[in-house]
């Protein structure tokens, strides 16, 4: 039971090319995000899924897109990197029905991207 | 608005000795739940305790205990016989109903050093 992957760990980008990040799980939750930590910010909400096929934007969404094809992989896209999205990407699931939204959600190790 | 306040950007405790990190929130949801998470410097999110809206007791797991006070709507974590291994930011976060899509909203974090 690996929990929540993601790859890469590091990744360094030019200004204006694309990228996915990946982020798998195996505990079959249904509910899966993207947040960002920048200095001083604290985690923010990029998108989240409350199941396959089902996705949608949190508080900063601008320059990511998200698919949610199977339970398990919820990969984000960044379709033209700039500097500003240089930041720590931390992807994370939990059970999103019922009494089991009092459960945590369980985080990756996080993806270090810099956008040059 | 911010949901989540922690007032407090850096503490220092002791060793052995106990400490209190501040969060308060902001929701006029009447079913929520509040975290905690631990981040040390590896970078990883760590859970720490959990407490529901409608929780009657204070949540307490080992050395981790949250004062909940509902109608000053504070969540504070205490952590009681400090450890050197405690030294870590600390984010308190909250989770409103279905409609927020169950994301966790965070405060921007405590930075905790225990010192020897």
């Amino acid at each position: 039971n690996a929990g929540v992957t993601q790859t890469p760990k590091f990744q360094v980008l030019k200004t204006g090319q694309s990228m996915t990040l990946q982020c798998a799980q195996d505990m079959n939750h249904e509910y899966m995000s993207w947040y960002r930590q920048d200095p001083g910010m604290g985690l923010r909400l990029i998108h989240y899924s409350v199941g396959a096929g089902i996705t949608d934007q949190g508080e900063v969404p601008n320059g990511y897109n998200v698919s949610r094809s199977t339970t398990e992989d919820f990969p984000l896209r960044l379709l033209s990197a700039a500097p500003s999205q240089t930041s720590v990407y931390f992807c994370a699931s939990s059970p999103a029905s019922g009494l089991e939204r009092a459960k945590p959600q369980y985080f990756g190790p996080g993806t270090r991207l810099t956008v040059l | 608005a911010q949901k989540i306040t922690q007032t407090q950007p850096g503490m220092f405790v002791q060793e052995k000795e106990a400490v209190t990190l501040d969060c308060t929130y902001d929701t006029s949801d009447p079913s929520y739940g509040l975290f905690w998470y631990k981040q040390p410097s590896s970078g990883e999110m760590i859970f720490l305790i959990y407490q529901g809206s409608y929780d009657q007791q204070n949540a307490t797991e080992g050395r981790y205990s949250l004062n909940f006070q509902k109608a000053r709507k504070s969540a504070n974590l205490v952590i009681s016989a400090s450890q050197l291994g405690d030294s870590a930011m600390y984010f308190c976060a909250m989770r409103e109903g279905r409609n927020s899509g169950y994301a966790l909203n965070f405060g921007k974090g405590t930075s905790l050093l225990v010192t020897p």
